[in-house]
């Protein structure tokens, strides 16, 4: 399979536990997206890299969330400090950054928070 | 503000009937449009996309997209649904912030009924 994969698919953890969650790209793909996604929404922008710069964060991101992609493969999202409102379906998404920039999404982490 | 909208929670439509998903946007320049659908329990799918030429687009599982660019929309649609069509569909636009970041809609959800 050469789609974007995303570890762990679930993820239960207790208020205040750190979490990390780990994107793999579509190989030639240099850019990288990171989505959060809750029920009855669409997914919301977090942050995107072209390689291994972060170019944008949203808004949304709190200093409690950071995201990596060392070396412009793979990509890493932290959250520390987890709150109940950081459930959600955290999705990963990567490109060719060409224009249109079509994004191939992968299947998601989905993130409990007790 | 750079916002897209479907106005429609959900759509049901009888197996064979002709389908119309609606989207419409508020972006400045030219947009790039983009129809997902995600399938329970998954990552969003690739369905479609409007870079510029031709209104109408032909994408995947026998989807089509209209451009109207007059009244900012993009509706999906579809001559004649099936019941594993059913599933939730994104709208979605490329906007410049600077950098660049893509804006889903809250979403619709279709129910193919036999």
């Amino acid at each position: 399979d050469t789609g974007v994969s995303q570890n762990p698919r679930h993820k239960i953890t207790k208020r205040g536990q750190n979490v990390t969650f780990r994107c793999d790209p579509i190989s030639e793909h240099n850019r990288l997206y990171w989505y959060r996604q809750t029920l009855g929404q669409g997914p919301e922008f977090l942050t995107y890299f072209q390689n291994e710069a972060q170019l944008e964060k949203s808004r949304l991101l709190s200093d409690r969330f950071s995201a990596e992609r060392p070396k412009g493969s793979f990509s890493t999202l932290e959250i520390q400090r987890t709150e109940q409102g950081d459930s959600a379906m955290y999705l990963c998404a990567s490109s060719l950054g060409d224009p249109p920039d079509t994004q191939y999404f992968g299947p998601g982490t989905r993130l409990t928070v007790l | 503000a750079q916002s897209v909208a479907q106005p429609e929670d959900q759509v049901n439509v009888a197996e064979g009937n002709p389908l119309t998903v609606k989207c419409t946007y508020s972006v400045s320049g030219n947009p790039y449009l983009f129809w997902y659908v995600q399938y329970p329990n998954r990552g969003l799918q690739f369905l479609l996309k409007y870079i510029t030429g031709d209104n109408l687009v032909k994408g995947s599982y026998g989807f089509e997209a209209e451009f109207n660019k007059s009244q900012t929309s993009f509706h999906l649609k579809k001559p004649s649904a099936l019941v594993s069509d059913s599933a939730l569909y994104f709208c979605a636009v490329r906007v410049n912030t600077g950098g660049f970041k893509t804006i889903f809609g809250a979403g619709t959800r279709l129910f193919v009924k036999a």
